[in-house]
């Protein structure tokens, strides 16, 4: 059965700053896995896609990359802006479905 | 080119009431996809549609349904409303036919049963 953890839970940096948020699964067939952020009370924002034969993705000063053998995600955020505070989540689908699991989020405050 | 939308984007309930809630995905999108989102579960599949059959369904009772219309839009219907389905329910759509396309969430239904 696929899980989806990320960590860490919350946290809180300064402006500037470069940062490191992780997502682990246990299944590592996995067929894709997609970044999300979503703001309070809002819906969803897809960040970045990455496909099982990808080896990482890259929008503006986002880059995910992807270890499947390892059952591991990160998304690096470059010179974090106050605007980049919400939650971020990571998901794949569960092995030969499109049901998707989400992992339970970071939530991101870039201190001004 | 226009999002994934949602209607109503409120709801209050009571409970034993039903609720009809609708999704129009994005121009072109075949698959669309129902979450339920809460602070304690998190985000939890509810199922599935493409071409108007349902491809996969999460572990939800079956007070929670779903359809598909001709022209992808979707409804999910949740009947004998309980206290604890006061949820924001997202729905999410895709080019779909396989695995591998990029999801697009609408922006949510927030549900609040009394």
């Amino acid at each position: 059965k696929q899980e989806v953890t990320q960590i860490p839970a919350a946290l809180s940096v300064p402006e500037g700053e470069n940062l490191v948020l992780n997502c682990s699964f246990t299944d590592s067939a996995i067929y894709n896995l997609q970044w999300f952020r979503q703001d309070p009370g809002k819906g969803l924002t897809s960040l970045l896609l990455i496909q099982s034969s990808q080896r990482e993705q890259t929008s503006g000063r986002l880059n995910a990359s992807l270890d499947k053998s390892s059952g591991r995600s990160t998304l690096y955020i470059a010179a974090s802006q106050p605007g980049d505070s919400a939650t971020y989540l990571c998901a794949v689908p569960a092995s030969g479905t499109y049901k998707y699991i989400f992992g339970t989020g970071t939530r991101l405050k870039v201190l001004a | 080119k226009a999002g994934v939308t949602q209607t109503p984007r409120y709801l209050i309930k009571t409970r034993g009431q039903q609720v009809t809630l609708s999704c129009s995905p994005i121009s072109g999108h075949r698959s669309v996809s129902w979450y339920q989102q809460t602070p304690g579960q998190g985000l939890q599949f509810l199922f599935e549609y493409f071409s108007e059959t349902q491809r996969n369904k999460g572990n939800f009772p079956g007070r929670f349904s779903g359809r598909q219309f001709s022209n992808s839009r979707s409804e999910m219907n949740v009947s004998t409303l309980e206290l604890g389905d006061s949820a924001l329910y997202l729905c999410a759509s895709s080019l779909g036919g396989a695995l591998g396309y990029e999801q697009y969430f609408g922006p949510g239904t927030r549900l609040t049963v009394t």
